[in-house]
């Protein structure tokens, strides 16, 4: 049971910003957030991470609501390469076991 | 940094059969982790190790997996005997405590 709920695909245009929904309703006050994304015929990839701020790195923002029962992965850039698979997942600590739900297939068009 | 290292890459073997897939970690990463990817049942958390000791095997789907990590730097998963329902991606990974988890390319295993 991964107990986040993402929608299971979604479609951007290329060079468009791209904001990837997940919900966790249930989550605990020391769950982290955490996002990997799966590129075709690769093994998935750390994207992003937060706890109760806003993040952002290099690759991504993660905005996370005041309640923590959601979230959003936020590309600002689309490109071609960051079609994947995005999968939310919530862990007590950020290098412990993941457990992988569904995750958003993501297509970005050109 | 090398990154996690899998092999095979590709393995295609006959119902019945040994497999042996091997794996190593990222130098200094503490934890280990095998998952199996199939499109029916998405990636699945299959077993980890936590300095070379198993945590929770407790995705081990039968008696016909089993796992060992004899030193920090070497991790096996082995299926005996093999059956076509095996088949899938096996995906090894790693990570320090607290820290990012690292996935190798993973081996693709057909059992025909």
């Amino acid at each position: 049971d991964a107990k986040t709920t993402q929608p299971n695909s979604m479609e951007s245009n290329e060079e468009e910003p791209v904001h990837l929904p997940c919900n966790h309703s249930t989550i605990s006050g020391t769950d982290y957030i955490h996002w990997y994304r799966q590129l075709p015929s690769q093994g998935p990839e750390y994207v992003i991470h937060g706890l109760t701020s806003n993040v952002n790195n290099r690759m991504a923002s993660l905005a996370i609501a005041e309640d923590r029962k959601s979230s959003t992965l936020i590309l600002h850039r689309a490109t071609l390469r960051d079609a994947a698979v995005y999968y939310c997942i919530r862990a007590y600590n950020a290098g412990n076991m993941l457990t992988f739900g569904g995750g958003t297939r993501l297509m970005v068009k050109p | 940094d090398a990154g996690v290292i899998q092999s095979p890459r590709h393995e295609v073997t006959e119902m019945g059969q040994e497999v042996t897939l091997r794996c190593k970690p990222i130098s200094g990463h503490d934890y280990l982790f095998w998952y199996r990817q199939t499109m029916m049942r998405g990636l699945e958390l299959l077993i980890y190790f936590n300095n070379n000791v198993p945590i929770d095997d407790s995705g081990m789907p039968e008696d016909r997996f089993s796992a060992k990590m004899p030193n920090a730097s070497f991790s096996t998963l082995k299926i005996q005997p093999s059956e076509p329902r095996d088949s899938a991606v096996y995906f090894c990974a790693s990570s320090s405590t607290g820290n990012t988890i690292y996935f190798g390319e993973g081996s693709w295993l057909t059992v025909v």
